[in-house]
Formats: structure tokens, sequence, C-alpha cells
């Protein structure tokens, strides 16, 4: 079946504008992560989603940064007001609900901000 | 805050040698699972292994094993007969926070390089 799929791949834009990221999870997992890699380094978490629950936003950098779903399906991230350190890939991820279950991920979206 | 640490930046190993790479982690909980994933230049990240804390026995998946210290939060993982197509970056990754979340915090990754 399909993976999780991310869209642009590449999104180049200016400081100051703001930019939306989406992700499409697996049809049927409940669970949908975005993490953050900068250049070289590790991902870091940014917001889980479980269900129809209360999103977990406690790895938003800051209030520039947020992020919806609808339901089990699409979700989207959101910076506002981009800075160049905000420059990074960004991953999204979805699983079964539970810590054993295997994250699969998506290709990711680079983002430059200039 | 937990933390998990990867010490080793880069590796290289010859194709069809063995190589180790070296995890260490940090965490309050008593039962957690334990992740090795990879990340080939395609930006993909994939599931390599993953290991109970609770089950004393080693997981193995084909060439790849983890070895397993509980007492020393250690988590390496051992790659057999080395590919060119296993080039790629390695990240260990534990469970953070309360609940069955499945919220992970990722090292820093370990960059190996497959010689031919």
């Amino acid at each position: 079946g399909a993976g999780v799929s991310q869209s642009p791949s590449n999104k180049v834009t200016e400081k100051g504008k703001d930019v939306e990221l989406r992700c499409d999870p697996i049809s049927g997992h409940t669970a949908l992560y975005w993490y953050r890699q900068r250049l070289g380094q590790g991902l870091e978490f940014l917001i889980y989603f479980q269900g129809n629950s209360a999103p977990d936003k406690s790895g938003l950098p800051s209030d520039r940064f947020s992020a919806e779903r609808t339901g089990e399906s699409v979700s989207t991230l959101t910076i506002q007001r981009t800075q160049q350190e905000d420059s990074a890939v960004y991953l999204c991820a979805s699983s079964l609900y539970g810590t054993y279950n295997e994250q699969f991920f998506g290709p990711g979206t680079r983002l430059t901000v200039l | 805050a937990q933390t998990v640490t990867q010490s080793q930046p880069e590796m290289s190993v010859q194709e069809a040698e063995t190589v180790t790479l070296s995890c260490t982690y940090d965490t309050s909980e008593n039962n957690y699972y334990l992740f090795w994933y990879k990340q080939p230049p395609s930006r993909q990240m994939i599931l390599v292994i993953r290991q109970e804390a609770y089950k004393q026995q080693n997981a193995t998946e084909n060439r790849f094993s983890v070895n397993f210290q509980k007492a020393a939060k250690s988590f390496s993982l051992k790659i057999s007969d080395s590919q060119l197509g296993d080039t790629a970056m390695y990240f260990c990754a534990s469970p953070f926070g309360s609940g069955n979340t499945g919220k992970l915090i990722f090292g820093q990754g370990t960059t190996l390089q497959v010689k031919p």
C-alpha cells in the first residue's frame, strides 16, 4: 500500500513569509508525528497527534509553529514569519498507537529560508 | 531530561566485514523499547531493528543485531557482512515522556560508509 507522503519535497521562501507543509499518513494509522532535522543532526520531536485527542505540542520551538490534523488523515505544519534558523528538513511519521510500534516516515520537506 | 548519545559521528567498513555502532541512553522508565533507524541519502527513514527492554535476549534481524546492556543503558547495533546498500546515517532512538505516546528522542546519528 501507499506509504507516508509529504509535500512539497522542497520549499524555498523568504524570511518573514509563512509556509505550510503537508503530510498524508498511512491509512489506519492513528498516531502522527512531526520532527525537524537540521543539517547533519538527529531528529527533534515537534508535535504528536493521536486520534481525536488534543495534540501534544510540547516540542514546538516557538509560537510561530502550529499544526493541525483532520481526524486521522492529513496534517499540516505551518510556520509563520519564517526565520533563517527554521531552515531544515521536516519529517512526518505515522504509526499505530503505542510506543512499540514502528513509525513510518515520509520523505520529508526540505525548507530553505533565505 | 532523557538523552540519547551516539559517540561516533562517522564510521567506515569494508564490504563483507562487521561493524558495530554505539548508543547510550538515559531513561527513567522501567519498560520501554529502543530503536535503530537508517536514513540513506534518499532521506527516507527506515526501521532497522527494535528491542524490548524487558527481554533479556538481544534482537536480531537478518544481518543486524543488537547488544543490549540494560544496566549500562547501552544499545549498540552490529551489522554483519556489510553491503554497499548499508551506507547511510544510523540513528538510535528511545521513547520519552510519560504515557504510551511513541514520541521518540533521537541520537545525533552515525554516518556509515561501506567501502567496496
